[in-house]
């Protein structure tokens, strides 16, 4: 069965501290993607990244950053030198290409507070 | 213009009442989504659109009724709904059949409260 699992319910910084933000994952397809989004106070969820199963390479964006390690079914994301914009609410979601294909459905994980104080 | 919108952002309304949330998206894209995301739960996927063919009702009940009149508009239909429907709706859209991998591009969501 496909899941994702963000055991951190809330998560609370003082500006400029490092963070990271936990994701495991669970699928039977060798092939699936698995994706970040920001969703700040306003609501809207925003997409930060996408990675595909073949590529384990991380990935830096400026003070992001993302690990993912397949061995570990893992796909950490973190922020270097955290500021108080980053305060909002990070979702990690599951796509599986094999799964009826038709759409990209997203199997999201519960989510991550993460509070940035100044 | 924003890739997908969202209206109203916020709506307040009776029990009894029938109401629409229209969501817009600017994107090219044919697949179409809508979420509920209410407080302490997970996002809940309620259906999704293909190319204006409804391809998934995860269980929503019938006071919730979706229309997609083409591949740009997805609208919410409301009626006779329950406190318990008071939530964010989220609308998405993404790259349809065959496209694997896309991610999906949200609105900012209706807030809905019901008295």
């Amino acid at each position: 069965a496909q899941k994702v699992t963000q055991a951190q319910t809330e998560i609370s910084v003082v500006e400029k501290e490092d963070v990271t933000l936990d994701c495991v994952y669970e699928t039977r397809d060798t092939t699936y993607y698995l994706f970040w989004y920001k969703q700040p106070p306003s609501g809207e969820l925003v997409f930060l990244i996408r990675r595909n199963s073949f590529d384990e390479q991380n990935e830096i964006s400026g003070r992001y950053s993302w690990n993912f390690q397949k061995s570990t079914s893992s796909f950490n994301f973190t922020i270097t030198a955290s500021q108080v914009v980053d305060s909002a609410v990070y979702f990690c979601a599951l796509s599986e290409a094999g799964g009826g294909g038709a759409t990209n459905k997203l199997i999201f994980g519960t989510g991550t507070l993460l509070a940035v104080q100044p | 213009e924003t890739g997908v919108t969202q209206t109203p952002r916020h709506l307040v309304m009776g029990m009894t009442n029938k109401k629409s949330l229209k969501c817009e998206q600017h994107l090219g894209h044919n697949a179409m989504y809508w979420y509920k995301q209410s407080a302490k739960k997970p996002l809940e996927l309620m259906f999704v659109y293909n190319f204006k063919e409804q391809t998934e009702n995860n269980s929503v009940p019938s006071r919730f009724s979706p229309e997609c009149p083409n591949s740009s508009h997805l609208f919410l239909h409301l009626h006779t709904l329950q406190p318990e429907d008071s939530a964010l709706y989220l609308c998405a859209s993404s790259q349809g059949q065959g496209i694997y991998g896309q991610p999906q591009h949200f609105g900012d969501g209706t807030r809905l409260s019901i008295l």
